[in-house]
């Protein structure tokens, strides 16, 4: 059974740092790109990043792109969310997602339940 | 403002069939990107119900149905039932943007 298990959410300061897990197991991690997506208090889904099985393509969305780092270490089976600057605007549950392909689309067919960071003074 | 629009609630009484839409533009589904939708009951996190536009994971059920047209998808609920009261999404790829993109959501509530 996949499993993905989010970790490492806070309260935290503006301006300040943050480092988010997600450990991941049933299936074989390093074969999968992994993304993350949050979700505001009340608001909808924000894709936030993506990283492929080798860590070879990266991307990040405009909103957290030069403050947020995304990496995986495949041998511990895990992906990671490096967070700097953060503002209130950054207030939201983090997912870890996983992508799949099938048929020539692709999906996140594999979601954590979520860890919750809370910018605030 | 989400780049996909849905609308923010739709409702109906068990048994009813309902839609929901997600409009877009020739940037994202009217360039050809699939449409996925995800299904996130109250306090849990989004589960994919339908992806590749029309296509069901194992173990959703047949009452469950997408499609799509030119710069639209759509999801129908038929033979509605309590346990399907949540919100939905549907999700596709911006070109424009290049990033992937989220309908704003919408509630769907059973009466």
């Amino acid at each position: 059974e996949v499993q993905l298990v989010e970790s490492g959410g806070d309260l935290v300061q503006p301006g300040g740092s943050l480092r988010l897990s997600c450990a991941a197991s049933g299936f074989t991690f390093s074969a999968f790109s992994m993304n993350w997506v949050r979700q505001a208090p009340g608001k909808g889904l924000e894709w936030v990043s993506y990283i492929s099985g080798a860590s070879s393509t990266i991307y990040y969305a405009g909103s957290v792109k030069g403050r947020f780092t995304i990496s995986r270490d495949n041998a511990k089976n895990s992906l990671f969310l490096q967070m700097n600057s953060l503002t209130a605007e950054d207030t939201a549950v983090y997912y870890c997602a996983r992508e799949r392909y099938s048929s020539g689309s692709f999906m996140f067919d594999s979601w954590g339940q979520g860890t919750l960071v809370t910018v605030s003074s | 403002q989400s780049v996909l629009t849905q609308p923010p609630s739709v409702s109906g009484a068990p048994g009813q069939r309902v839609t929901i839409s997600c409009t877009g533009s020739s940037s994202n589904i009217g360039a050809g990107y699939d449409v996925c939708w995800y299904q996130q009951l109250p306090g849990t996190a989004p589960k994919l119900l339908i992806y590749g536009n029309s296509n069901r994971p194992s173990g959703i059920p047949d009452r469950f149905s997408g499609s799509k047209s030119d710069t639209s998808a759509s999801l129908a609920i038929t033979g509605l039932q309590a346990e399907d009261e949540a919100d939905y999404y549907c999700q596709s790829y911006d070109s424009s943007l290049s990033v992937v993109v989220f309908g704003g959501g919408t509630k769907l509530t059973v009466l």
